[in-house]
């Protein structure tokens, strides 16, 4: 089956703009990441959606950041006013539930900030 | 602060050696321990999963583990130039998955 799809597959913005990047995960996942890689880093961890909980934001760098997981299915990170440190590869993974299942990541998001 | 604690190597072997890469925990109540494989410029790739004490091996690879020690392991026998990656271990406990930061594989013809 089709595995996690995230798009646009790279974006470049301008310093200030806002940005949003999609993530479809697999069918019948009910958990979703979203993670932050740098050049040679390793993964950030910024928000954690499981069925109709409250998301876990912890990893949210700052106000700047959001993201919001409609019917349960695809999600949507959004980056407000974009910053040059904020130019990373952004990664979302689902899996079937939270604990004991692996994740599965997609392809990823190259955002760079000019 | 749950910690997942790796070597960042690069670890490195020449081809047809085994592989050994390491991976200790600090939360006693994790229940499963995954290990992925990131080639440079690609998103991680599960290749192993690893849930009681003892060896599970698929194919060249072995993940070990070891709760009492909070020590799990991933063997790669015969390795390969292919097999030249990051590897991630992930912990996961009864509400959170806490990744490594990744050791550095390099294998040389």
């Amino acid at each position: 089956g089709a595995g996690v799809s995230q798009s646009p597959s790279n974006k470049v913005t301008e310093k200030g703009k806002d940005v949003e990047l999609r993530c479809d995960p697999i069918s019948g996942h009910t958990a979703l990441y979203w993670y932050r890689q740098s050049l040679g880093q390793g993964l950030e961890f910024l928000i954690y959606f499981q069925g109709n909980s409250a998301p876990d934001k912890s990893g949210l760098p700052s106000d700047r950041f959001s993201a919001e997981r409609t019917g349960g299915s695809v999600s949507t990170l959004t980056i407000q006013r974009t910053q040059q440190e904020d130019s990373a590869v952004y990664l979302c993974a689902s899996s079937l539930e939270r604990e004991n299942s692996p994740l599965h990541f997609g392809n990823g998001t190259r955002l760079t900030v000019t | 602060q749950k910690e997942v604690e790796q070597n960042s190597g690069p670890l490195s072997v020449p081809e047809g050696a085994i592989a050994s890469l390491n991976c200790t925990y600090s939360d006693r109540g994790s229940q499963s321990f995954f290990w992925y494989r990131q080639y440079s410029g690609k998103s991680p790739e599960l290749i192993m999963s690893i849930y009681s004490n003892g060896d599970k091996e698929d194919g060249r690879f072995t993940a070990q583990l070891n709760k009492a020690s909070q020590y799990v392991s991933l063997l790669i026998r015969d390795s390969q130039p292919s097999d030249s990656a990051t590897y991630l271990c992930a912990v996961s406990g009864y509400s959170t998955l806490t990744f490594g930061k990744g050791t550095m594989l390099l294998v040389s013809p």
